[in-house]
């Protein structure tokens, strides 16, 4: 398996401007995790789903930040408007969500600059 | 919700000698805490992982220990070198699938 997908890499757009950040989990995991980093706030949980069904989304900054699984392959981060201050490598992870199996494989993160 | 903290933040340590990071957690029915590294401009990965049902958990130099009724739990690698330069994680998990919340990070750096 490829691991956990995630695209762009890298973003540079200015603020006001629509920022969306893609995610493909790994084949068979049931849980997907999308994750902000930045130096001030370490690692922040912002959403995840189970079986494609948003669980917890109390991490979510505000309005302007939505996401959506609508398959068990894919899933989006979507800011708009996009403001300087959501500049951060956002990552994100799936898990195979069954007891035990507890593990996060993370993708290589996508880097957002607004400017 | 639940609320991870680490420390230290930064550790130097000298190469051959012993790194322990301590994490405190506040729920208590978190029962999940694995431990990632983050190399520069990498992903995290997981190294090490112990459930509530455990005390202490060794994979080779590395050792996690638990103590569920003070809410801690640290890191403990033996014999450091520099490929243990990085950025070390705690989490805490109420199952080992609900959401993962993380300590703020503890950078280590292992000096030759």
């Amino acid at each position: 398996d490829a691991g956990v997908i995630q695209s762009p890499r890298h973003e540079v757009t200015e603020m006001g401007q629509e920022v969306t950040l893609r995610c493909k989990p790994i084949s068979g995991h049931n849980s997907l995790f999308w994750y902000r980093q930045t130096m001030m706030r370490g690692l922040e949980l912002l959403i995840y789903f189970n079986n494609n069904v948003p669980i917890d989304d109390s991490g979510m900054p505000e309005d302007r930040f939505s996401a959506k699984m609508p398959n068990a392959s894919f899933s989006t981060l979507k800011i708009q408007p996009s403001e300087p201050r959501d500049s951060a490598v956002y990552f994100c992870a799936s898990s195979p969500g069954t007891s035990g199996e507890g593990e996060l494989f993370f993708g290589e993160g996508s880097r957002l600059t607004v400017l | 919700g639940e609320n991870v903290e680490q420390h230290p933040s930064t550790l130097s340590v000298q190469e051959g000698d012993s790194a322990v990071i301590k994490c405190t957690y506040s729920d208590s029915a978190s029962n999940y805490f694995p431990w990632y590294k983050q190399e520069l401009g990498k992903r995290p990965q997981l190294i090490i992982d112990i459930r509530s049902n455990v005390g202490e958990k060794k994979d080779q130099r590395i050792a996690v220990t638990l103590n569920k009724t003070a809410k801690h739990f640290s890191l403990h690698i033996t014999e450091t070198q520099p490929e243990d330069s990085a950025v070390y994680f705690c989490a805490a998990s109420e199952t080992s699938y609900d959401k993962v919340i993380f300590g703020p990070g503890t950078s280590l750096s292992v000096i030759p």
